[in-house]
């Protein structure tokens, strides 16, 4: 099956400063990545897609990066907030379908 | 997402019944999957369908069945419910496109099989 890992499972962060939560990827063949919050209780919800012809995307605070020659998906928070304290967790797909990490734990120091 | 409605929330069962999850959306997606969750480990598909028509089997669909009753509603049967079939369960959706197209997910149904 596939291989969708993070490389840290837990990160703390000051408020305010810039949060880093990175994903790597086995599938060469995949083209297209999403990141996900899941916050306690709720279901996981969208941040920022990004396709395989991208190196780059950035929404409202939020940067994905993709390096498709080591397979590495990093998501970049400005300004993290408290309501930035969540589970973050990628997904790749290949085409057919998703392929998630087991996700990354954001805690927000106030 | 209110646009996609799990019930029931929680569900406590013992070994051998049957139940069901059921999932409603109104986000007018031909697309529906059920997805389960384990600590420590990542999403898991079970079964989609991307149409009223159309049944999929995903990586774990032993154990389970699926229903789609109608364009709106997806559900989803363990017959004879085990323990390690205690986890949280996601029922999604997404547009119909050429591929794979973002999901959408619902406030999820945290089943326990005693």
């Amino acid at each position: 099956g596939e291989s969708v890992g993070l490389h840290l499972p837990t990160l703390s962060v000051q408020e305010g400063d810039n949060s880093i939560i990175n994903c790597a990827y086995s599938n060469s063949a995949s083209d297209y990545f999403i990141w996900y919050k899941q916050e306690s209780g709720k279901g996981p919800q969208f941040i920022i897609d990004i396709r395989s012809n991208m190196d780059k995307r950035q929404g409202q605070r939020v940067t994905v990066l993709l390096n498709k020659t080591v397979k590495h998906l990093s998501l970049q928070i400005a300004a993290t907030q408290p309501g930035d304290s969540a589970v973050y967790f990628c997904a790749e797909s290949p085409g057919n379908q998703f392929y998630f990490g087991t996700g990354t734990s954001l805690t927000v120091i106030p | 997402d209110a646009d996609v409605t799990q019930t029931p929330r929680n569900r406590i069962t013992k070994t051998g019944k049957r139940i069901m999850l059921e999932c409603s959306q109104t986000k007018g997606h031909d697309r529906m999957y059920w997805y389960r969750q384990d600590p420590g480990l990542g999403l898991r598909l079970i079964y989609y369908s991307f149409d009223v028509k159309d049944i999929n089997k995903g990586e774990i669909s032993d154990g389970y069945s699926v229903s789609r009753q109608a364009q709106a509603k997806f559900s989803l049967s363990l017959e004879s419910a085990i323990p390690n079939q205690t986890a949280l369960y996601f029922c999604a959706t997404s547009e119909a496109g050429t591929g794979v197209e973002k999901l959408f997910f619902g406030s999820g149904t945290q089943l326990s099989v005693l």
